[in-house]
């Protein structure tokens, strides 16, 4: 079974610009989560997408938004990108929304200059 | 007090020895605890799963919860250098109805020298 996929992997962008990310999950998993990763704050919650819902979302301004497609796929958008802004940004998907295992894509590593 | 604790690091272990790896929890209510293991560079790759109390061995790996101690292990035995890696710690205090809640620590950072 082919693993999570996100497009595109690398990314260079300049500040005010906005930008959108891309999450295939594995075949069958329903729930898509998406996260933040900063040397200096780790992995952090951004949401989490469940039959086209957003359930959950984390302590992030309202310049990140997401929307999940009825095929599960995923996208997540920046608008007005901030330096700040620059990170790994990783999705995992589950079969289920709650306490399931989530397995993670390769990432998309955003550089805002 | 952050949710999720771990020692940062580096751990440095021989090749062959065992590797302790310690994760602490602040909500009693976390449902799951998970293992991930990151390679410079790299996304989180799953190690381990685990759901109740006890031990659950997978190969070198074994994971350890304690709820009532709200503590969760890793050991990682015969230690390779392909195990240099950063171990996150997860945990999920999530439900069906209340959707995934899924908060990672900072990482240990593991070096196994040859």
């Amino acid at each position: 079974k082919a693993g999570v996929t996100q497009t595109p992997r690398y990314l260079i962008k300049t500040r005010g610009q906005q930008v959108t990310l891309s999450c295939s999950p594995i075949s069958g998993h329903r729930s898509v989560s998406w996260y933040q990763q900063t040397p200096g704050q780790g992995l952090q919650f951004l949401f989490e997408y469940f039959s086209e819902t957003q359930r959950n979302k984390g302590n992030f301004p309202g310049r990140f938004s997401g929307r999940q497609f009825s095929n599960s796929r995923s996208e997540m958008n920046v608008s007005t990108l901030e330096l700040g802004d620059s990170a790994l940004y990783l999705c995992a998907s589950s079969l289920a929304s709650g306490s399931e295992t989530q397995y993670f894509g390769p990432g998309t590593r955003l550089l805002v200059l | 007090q952050k949710e999720v604790e771990q020692n940062s690091g580096p751990l440095s272990v021989p090749e062959g020895a065992i590797a302790s790896l310690n994760c602490t929890y602040s909500d009693r209510v976390s449902q799951s605890f998970f293992w991930y293991r990151q390679y410079s560079g790299k996304s989180p790759e799953l190690i381990m799963s685990i759901y109740s109390n006890g031990d659950k061995e997978d190969g070198r790996f074994t994971a350890q919860l304690n709820k009532a101690s709200q503590y969760v292990s890793l050991l990682i035995r015969d230690s390779q250098p392909s195990d240099s890696a950063t171990y996150l710690c997860a945990v999920n205090r999530g439900t069906k109805a209340a959707g995934n809640k899924l908060t990672f620590g900072g990482g240990t950072r593991v070096l196994v020298k040859p």
